[in-house]
């Protein structure tokens, strides 16, 4: 079974500080793993993606096998970053995403 | 290509009525997924859909919730007999075939009371 897990629910940071958001997960195949983020009261949308080794709006994740991670991280945050970030793991088997609980990134000015 | 369309984007109802929550894909998306947000919770997953067919809906509750694609129109989540416990965000989300990541829709926000 596959399961992604985000240990915290609450990230507070201040502006111009490097934020981490951490994102484990458990599968036995080769995963695809996204970060998806939900700015107060919008839609989710996809950020980015393990695949694509992309740099979006600052953030980078990168997929550590050996850990199991796929941690999100910016080096100086931005108060327009607080929202709720959520990881997600697909496998090629399955089209429903697993996501994780969420983590709550809070800016403060 | 106009994104994932949810509507209502608000609904209220009180206990006892039924709750229709329509969906309509992106353009060239024939899956679909729904989802449910609790306050204080992460996203739930409910159904998944292709076109006439379920094809998962281990995460829907076994009596009040169903969820249709038809060939034609949009995908509606169907629920009966609201209780206040089903006040949540739902959102959908389609995805296009051969691919995993998904786009969201802005989210129905049913209140019960």
């Amino acid at each position: 079974a596959q399961r992604v897990t985000q240990p915290e629910k609450l990230l507070s940071v201040f502006k111009g500080a490097p934020v981490e958001l951490k994102c484990n997960y458990s599968y036995s195949g080769s995963p695809e793993l996204f970060w998806y983020v939900q700015y107060s009261r919008q839609r989710l949308q996809l950020l980015l993606r393990h695949i694509s080794r992309e740099s979006i709006k600052g953030f980078t994740a990168d997929l550590n096998k050996g850990e199991t991670s796929f941690h999100l991280k910016k080096p100086f945050a931005q108060e327009e970053d607080s929202a709720m970030y959520y990881c997600a793991l697909a496998s090629g088997g399955s089209y429903i995403p697993t996501f994780g609980r969420g983590t709550s990134l809070i800016v403060h000015p | 290509n106009a994104g994932v369309m949810q509507n209502p984007r608000h609904l209220v109802r009180r206990r006892g009525q039924e709750a229709r929550l329509r969906c309509s894909p992106m353009k060239g998306h024939s899956h679909v997924y729904w989802y449910r947000q609790l306050p204080e919770e992460g996203l739930k997953f409910m159904v998944y859909l292709q076109k006439e067919n379920i094809i998962d809906e281990s995460g829907m509750p076994k009596e009040r919730f169903s969820a249709e694609f038809p060939k034609e129109g949009p995908s509606i989540l169907r629920i009966q007999q609201v209780v206040r416990g089903d006040s949540a965000a739902y959102f959908c989300a389609s995805s296009p075939p051969g691919h995993h990541e998904q786009y969201f829709g802005p989210g129905t926000r049913l209140t019960v009371t």
